[in-house]
């Protein structure tokens, strides 16, 4: 398998534009997280799915950002307004199962969106 | 409240051992969680831990004390490529909590 897909690799837009960053999960897995990671803050949990279904947004900072599953294999997280404070690395993950259930629940992550906004 | 401490940053030599420790304090608990993280690259998962005791992988081990709220992995035979940062991450209420990681500085 590929692993975890995610473009744009860096995004560099100004102040007021729409970002949209995209992810494509690990065949077969039923859960996807999006995460933000900046130095002041480390890694914080924006949202996940299941089964394509959002479980849990509280990690959304705000109604300027929006997150998607059409589908297994494609996720989308807007950003619409952006703004400076939004600059950071985006991760996507993938996992078979919640952290502990029944095993892991390991995180594979793709390789990131670093976002600047100008 | 829902805690995790971990040193900002260490430093060590090639070759030797190190410590990398993790306190935490979370509502529940499913499980303690090592990731490794190069510079400008996604984490990667280590170890996992969910009874007391130590897990060895290699030149990698964890340990896990639930009654202290303790854990930390021990590196050994340190090379430059375990120059990274580690992630201590508590599975609490089937969720990842994650501390702000240690920066592991190998020097030769």
């Amino acid at each position: 398998d590929a692993g975890v897909i995610q473009s744009p690799r860096h995004e560099v837009t100004e102040m007021g534009q729409e970002v949209t960053l995209r992810c494509k999960p690990i065949s077969g897995h039923d859960y996807l997280f999006w995460y933000r990671q900046t130095m002041m803050r480390g890694l914080e949990l924006l949202i996940y799915f299941n089964n394509n279904v959002p479980i849990d947004d509280s990690g959304m900072p705000e109604d300027r950002f929006s997150a998607k599953m059409p589908n297994a294999s494609f996720s989308t997280l807007k950003i619409q307004p952006s703004e400076p404070r939004d600059s950071a690395v985006y991760f996507c993950a993938s996992s078979s199962r919640l952290a502990g259930v029944g095993g892991t629940g390991e995180l594979f992550f793709g390789e990131g969106s670093r976002l600047t906004v100008l | 409240g829902q805690n995790i401490d971990q040193p900002t940053e260490m430093t060590a030599t090639e070759g030797a051992i190190v410590q990398i420790n993790c306190t935490y304090q979370t509502s529940g608990f499913n499980g303690l969680f090592w990731y490794q993280q190069h510079a400008g690259e996604a984490p990667t998962f280590l170890s996992y831990n969910v009874l007391d005791g130590l897990e060895e992988k290699g030149r990698f081990s964890s340990f896990l004390s639930r009654s202290k709220g303790y854990s930390y992995l021990l590196l050994k035979e340190l090379q430059m490529k375990d120059s990274a940062s580690y992630l201590c991450a508590v599975g609490s209420n089937y969720q990842l909590i994650w501390g702000a990681g240690t920066k592991l500085i190998i020097k030769p």
